[in-house]
């Protein structure tokens, strides 16, 4: 079965930094692009930023530009998203997110991970 | 960026009844190459992740019962249910995937009137 799980949330001051991990698991990895996908409490989803599934091409949404920065170890089977610089805005519960046909980039998201929770706060 | 605007923001209905669900992109959606919206529709419960439900606008999911339903075309889609069920309750959202930014639409919420 596929899982994605993922890690590295927590409380945060602001301007700080974290490193968010999504180990996956139950299929081909280095096959799928993978996207983060964050909400914040009681809002709706906001895509935040997409890998190919070889790592050498990304993507972002223009409010993390030059903060955020995608990457993944196939070796490993995990995706991660280091975050920095980060604002109050960026409080959210951010998803892990795998696409559903492999060897493609633009598609839809057929599995979510359970989310980490990142609080920005003083 | 393509902007993704839904309504109603929320609505209610009766069990058994049918609900309607519309989403709007700011631009075409539609690879004139393959002929295909790139529309998806997402139901997510409450303290769960998002479901995919459909996808090419129109293609259900695997497991997903047919009384969800996708269609339309240019830049408006819709997403029914023909017969709302209790455990339909939740936050539908769209998404385009037809540019490398995707984008969500805000959400509808669906309860049972």
């Amino acid at each position: 079965d596929v899982q994605l799980v993922e890690s590295g949330g927590g409380l945060v001051q602001p301007g700080g930094s974290l490193r968010l991990s999504c180990a996956a698991s139950g299929f081909t990895f280095s096959s799928y692009a993978m996207s983060w996908v964050r909400q914040a409490p009681g809002k709706g989803l906001e895509w935040v930023s997409g890998i190919s599934g070889s790592g050498g091409s990304t993507y972002y949404t223009d409010s993390v530009k030059g903060r955020f920065t995608i990457s993944r170890d196939n070796s490993k089977n995990t995706l991660y998203l280091q975050v920095n610089s980060l604002r109050a805005e960026d409080t959210a519960a951010y998803y892990c997110a795998k696409m559903l046909w492999s060897s493609w980039y633009r598609g839809p998201f057929d599995y979510w991970g359970q989310g980490t929770l990142v609080t920005v706060s003083s | 960026d393509i902007v993704m605007t839904q309504s109603p923001d929320s609505l209610a209905v009766s069990l058994g009844e049918r609900a309607t669900i519309n989403c709007k992109s700011s631009q075409s959606v539609l690879d004139s190459s393959n002929n295909k919206y790139y529309l998806a529709w997402y139901q997510q419960k409450p303290r769960q992740p998002p479901k995919l439900l459909i996808y090419w606008a129109s293609t259900r999911e695997s497991g997903v019962p047919d009384r969800f339903s996708g269609s339309g075309s240019g830049t408006d889609f819709t997403l029914t249910i023909s017969s709302l069920q209790a455990e339909d309750v939740a936050v539908y959202y769209c998404q385009q995937y037809f540019n490398t930014l995707f984008t969500f639409g805000p959400g509808t919420k669906v309860d049972i009137k």
